[in-house]
């Protein structure tokens, strides 16, 4: 267990509409990122946040965006949802000044 | 040409056997390695950390890093049927930047057999 927290496990939901993935950091960590995990594009970057402020954006799409709350924890929202959207969807978690990142275990999204 | 270049296997040894895992990048940037386990539909499990070129140790694995070839690997000695997965191999950039992203292989499938 990484001490990462994510929920839902698993989310179904039709095209067009609109989830929200929930991550709670490791306890301490002020840092959390979001990747999605795809078959043909495998683990990508999505966006970092650090104690409240985004750091960094990678392959987001624009109807994605993240926000990080004060108690540290993070939600990544996806909208207009489309078929391509499925996937497994990780949040990690680092040290201040550390490399090293803890993943959750995943939301798995399944657009239908 | 990717980043981050990982033969996807599958790879399948006998029980006991060494496995050897490996990575190929194309950014001088990176800096910082590591090495993941991910079992079936769960969340990616660090196993070894580097910084830089070097070899680091952690019981039966073994992680090298060859700067010069851009080139890094991952051994497993003896190995066991548990250590069955998808081993990914991540790296990140050294600058002093707040931008620690990891940039990520597509992973080698491994079984191994008892």
């Amino acid at each position: 267990d990484s001490g990462v927290t994510q929920t839902p496990k698993h989310l179904i939901t039709a095209t067009g509409q609109r989830v929200t993935l929930r991550c709670s950091p490791r306890s301490g960590d002020l840092s959390v990122y979001w990747y999605q995990q795809s078959l043909d594009q495998g683990l990508q970057f999505l966006i970092q946040y650090y104690n409240g402020e985004e750091r960094a954006k990678g392959n987001i799409l624009e109807r994605f965006s993240a926000q990080q709350f004060p108690d540290l924890h993070s939600e990544l929202n996806l909208s207009s949802l489309e078929l391509g959207d499925s996937a497994l969807y990780f949040c990690a978690s680092s040290s201040q000044g550390l490399r090293e990142q803890y993943f959750g275990p995943g939301t798995r999204l399944t657009v239908t | 040409q990717k980043e981050v270049e990982q033969d996807p296997g599958p790879l399948s040894v006998p029980e006991g056997a060494i496995v050897s895992l490996n990575c190929t990048y194309s950014n001088s940037a990176f800096q910082y390695f590591m090495w993941y386990r991910q079992y079936s539909r769960k969340g990616p499990e660090l196993l070894m950390y580097t910084y830089s070129s070097g070899n680091k140790e952690d019981g039966r694995f073994t992680a090298q890093v060859d700067k010069s070839s851009k080139y890094i690997s991952l051994f497993i000695r003896d190995s066991q049927p548990s250590d069955s997965a998808t081993y990914l191999c991540a790296m990140s950039v050294g600058s002093g930047g707040s931008n620690y992203k990891l940039t990520f292989g597509k992973g080698t499938l491994l079984t191994v057999n008892p």
